[in-house]
């Protein structure tokens, strides 16, 4: 059990426009969940807890306004990253407290902006 | 901020040897400490984990040695296997489940035929 779905798996997208990365708790109610973002050859950096029904709390130096994450329900979280630029490119991985190891994590989304 | 950090970002071992990946944590407020290992392109998937209130735990193949006193921490695997190539993180957590997880550097470990 404590299966995190997370989709897509990886996107291309051009300079400017927006893109959506879901993950969803597939067999139990996550309140909270994880965005970690990873760069080639670094390690999980945490940008922001999202809250089911409150505002995300983001890590600092992360930009709120850019990196739109979104709670709506107990079996989905959200994370947008709006007018996307090339140095935005990474892998961004969630993770939801839960299991009986303690956390469960996404299988990652590998984002590259061209 | 407090950090957890990593001595060695690559190590190369012989197929059957055992590996030993250190890492040292800052906050010593922290309880609850997990290994991962990531493999290109996926997430961390969980190896073991170790509470404050032991110095040693074992699992299959992996054992995690807890030093509070220097605030080190390491895991060795036995008889290293070429699955064995990935990235090994340490992760350390201040409090229960449910507090986010603070990761170290990162360890390449390479296995040779």
């Amino acid at each position: 059990g404590a299966v995190v779905s997370q989709h897509p798996s990886w996107v291309i997208c051009k300079s400017g426009t927006s893109v959506k990365i879901e993950c969803r708790s597939l067999d139990f109610q996550a309140t909270t969940m994880f965005w970690y973002r990873q760069f080639p050859k670094q390690s999980l950096m945490l940008m922001a807890t999202s809250n089911e029904g409150s505002k995300a709390t983001y890590e600092q130096g992360v930009e709120k306004d850019k990196f739109l994450i979104n709670h709506a329900s107990l079996t989905l979280s959200t994370l947008t990253v709006t007018s996307a630029h090339p140095e935005d490119s990474s892998f961004y991985i969630c993770s939801a407290p839960r299991g009986p190891r303690g956390y469960t994590f996404g299988s990652g989304t590998r984002l590259t902006v061209v | 901020g407090e950090s957890v950090g990593l001595h060695l970002p690559t190590l190369s071992v012989q197929e059957g040897d055992n590996s030993i990946i250190n890492c040292a944590y800052s906050n010593s407020a922290s309880d609850y400490f997990i290994w991962y290992k990531q493999e290109s392109g996926k997430g961390p998937q969980f190896i073991i984990d170790i509470r404050s209130n032991m110095d040693k735990r074992q699992g299959q193949r992996v054992t995690v040695l807890l030093n509070k006193t220097v605030k080190h921490l390491s895991l060795q695997i036995a008889a290293t296997q070429p699955g064995d190539s990935a990235v090994y993180f340490c992760a350390e957590n201040p409090g229960a489940a449910g507090n986010k997880l603070t990761f170290g550097g990162g360890t390449r470990v390479l296995v040779k035929p």
